[in-house]
């Protein structure tokens, strides 16, 4: 069974810095999707950032981007200049390319961001 | 011109008490889901269904029934709530062909 871990519980961050927030996973499975999603406090869940593991490239979104290891299982988050706005859950996301549409979710990582 | 939307957003009520959660979608998705997240924030999926037919049936009590209507309507039935029944409900929906779910609101559930 595939599982996803993020080792961070919390983090912080100085506004305007730069933030990575780990993430790392287990799977037999070769062709997957790997998801970041940010909760604020108002718990609204949203979609950061994708990326298809048959793709090299490491997928970008503005200010978020992230570093995809793939034989390390390893799917980072970089959050540049960070803004006040940025402070919530965020979570780590797996879901295989075949079968049930079954998403599996870290237990996220906290970040507050310090003015 | 709300995505995923669930009614209601807060619900308080009694043990004992059966409840309904209602989602909808307007995205023509194919695929939708519930979630539970507890207080710990740990988020883990309960059921989904594709195109009407239950594909995901986790470990969850029976007390717990879902029904989908049809394609842009997944409910969630809570029969004889408890006091560990308390936590925030998701719904999301996806299509198969994009891999990406959108979320509702979510419904924070308080049994007392």
């Amino acid at each position: 069974a595939q599982t996803v871990t993020q080792s961070q519980p919390e983090m912080s961050v100085q506004e305007a810095e730069t933030v990575t927030l780990s993430c790392t996973y287990d799977t037999s499975e070769s062709d997957y999707y790997l998801f970041w999603y940010k909760q604020p406090p108002s718990r609204q869940m949203i979609l950061v950032i994708r990326q298809e593991a048959y793709k090299q490239q490491n997928a970008t979104e503005n200010r978020f981007s992230v570093n995809f290891q793939k034989a390390a299982k390893s799917f980072s988050l970089k959050i540049s200049d960070s803004q006040l706005g940025d402070a919530a859950m965020y979570f780590c996301a797996y879901r295989s390319a075949a079968g049930t549409y079954k998403y599996i979710f870290g237990t996220g990582t906290r970040l507050k961001v310090l003015a | 011109d709300t995505a995923v939307s669930q009614t209601p957003k807060y619900l308080v009520t009694q043990m004992g008490n059966d409840k309904s959660i209602k989602c909808e979608q307007n995205l023509g998705h194919d695929t939708m889901y519930w979630y539970k997240q507890d207080s710990k924030k740990f988020l883990k999926i309960m059921f989904s269904y594709n195109n009407k037919e239950l594909i995901i049936n986790e470990t969850v009590p029976n007390r717990f029934s879902p029904k989908s209507p049809d394609k842009a309507h997944l409910n969630l039935h809570i029969n004889s709530l408890e006091l560990g029944d308390s936590a925030v409900y998701f719904c999301a929906s996806s299509h198969s062909s994009t891999r990406w779910q959108f979320f509702g609101p979510g419904t924070r559930l308080t049994v007392l």
